[in-house]
This record gives structure tokens, sequence and C-alpha cells, in this order.
């Protein structure tokens, strides 16, 4: 059983370079979720696909940030000129909705350190 | 807007003893509540939900839930808590109908002492 798998695991970028990561959903699912989560706090919503559609952004995602999903499978989120406060660990989760409800599942997360 | 309050930052409870981890949500229809538990380090892993029925709920690792609407609660217990739980504990909420988002609260840290 594969769950959700996020690349790379960790990243140290200098301030003003760009980064991007990788998330693989499990792979039945057709909701993909990217969150943010900074140390002392719980995930906060960035924004979220159902197959390639993105539905829903946050207004926490800046101009600089960016994600795709371009055949409803795997996703990517791209931040540009990264800044000091983008350090923070990126999650990716899925999930296939039904009668049961909408379970997300998370994955291990992308640790992004900017200095 | 949906939102979930955990109270306790910090809980201290000795191995054995038993645990009571409080969650109180706001959202405006029947919510969609969840426990995920995270070692550091780590991504969330699912404990336990709750969408409809009894409300009470049982999941992983010997923990269990009640949502009480009356209360707006959905607090997290454990008869008897291992040294291997320490860890940070989030609940969440979403919403029942077709796709909302989940929103977390800001977790509770648990730590346990021989």
């Amino acid at each position: 059983d594969t769950g959700v798998s996020q690349d790379p695991r960790h990243k140290i970028t200098k301030r003003g370079q760009n980064v991007t990561f990788r998330c693989d959903p499990i792979s039945e699912h057709n909701r993909l979720y990217w969150y943010r989560q900074t140390l002392g706090q719980g995930p906060e919503f960035l924004t979220y696909f159902q197959n390639e559609a993105q539905l829903e952004k946050s207004r926490l995602l800046s101009d600089r940030f960016s994600a795709e999903r371009p055949k409803g499978s795997f996703s990517t989120l791209e931040i540009q000129r990264t800044e000091q406060g983008d350090s923070a660990m990126y999650l990716c989760a899925s999930s296939l909705p039904g009668s049961g409800g909408n379970t997300i599942y998370f994955g291990e997360g992308s640790w992004l350190t900017v200095v | 807007a949906q939102s979930v309050t955990q109270p306790d930052i910090h809980i201290t409870v000795s191995e054995g003893a038993s645990l009571e981890l409080r969650c109180n949500y706001s959202y405006g229809a029947t919510p969609y509540l969840f426990w995920y538990v995270q070692s550091p380090g780590q991504g969330l892993q699912l404990l336990l939900k709750y969408f409809s029925g009894d409300t009470l709920v049982q999941g992983i690792k010997g923990f269990e839930a009640e949502f009480k609407r009356s209360q707006s609660s959905f607090n997290l217990r454990k008869p008897s808590v291992h040294w291997s739980d320490a860890a940070e504990y989030f609940c969440a909420v979403g919403g029942s109908g077709g796709y909302q988002k989940v929103t977390f609260g800001t977790g509770t840290k648990l730590q346990v002492i021989p």
C-alpha cells in the first residue's frame, strides 16, 4: 500500500531562489490538498484540486506560490523568489470523498528552510 | 467560517494514567470531525473520525472520541496512556456537504512521564 509521498523531504535554499515540491497522492484519490505548517501551529490550508482542476486557493497563497496537477495525478507546488517567512513544512494530502465522508490522508511533509 | 479551538497547548500525564484532550469546533452545519497525531518532523496520522451515527467513535491505538453537538465538542480520550503516545494531537473540522476544506486547531502537545 503506497500512501501519499512527497519529495524532497528537506530543502535548504537561499533567499530569492525558486523551489519546487512534488506530491504523489494515493492512486485512486481524486482530491489533492496542500497545507503549510509552521512550528507550534496546526496545518493551514493553501489550495485544493479535484482531478486536474484547482478549485480553491487560500489568501495565504501569494502570487509567488503556484500549484499544478496537470494530469490529475501528481502535483507540484512551486515557490518563486523565496523569503525567510516561507520556511515551513509543506504538507500534501489526498482523499476520495464518498458516502462514508471525506477523509484526508497526509504525506510526511516537505521541510523548507530559507537562509 | 469554520474553526477549531484546542484550549490546552501542552498536557503532561503519567504513563498509565487516563487522558482527555479537549476540542471545540465552530461550524454552521453537521460537521465532519477528525483527530490526527503528529510525531516530531513527521506528517499527520489519522486517529479517528466522525461523520454520522454513533457519537462515540473508536480509533487506532486505543483512542476514542465523543461528539457532543450541544457542546460543539469532540474530545479525545484514552483510558491508559503509553510512553509512545507522546506527540502532538490535532483536532480538525470539515464540511459534510460536498467538498469543504478541513480546518485544524493549533494542537495539543502531550508529554508522558514515567
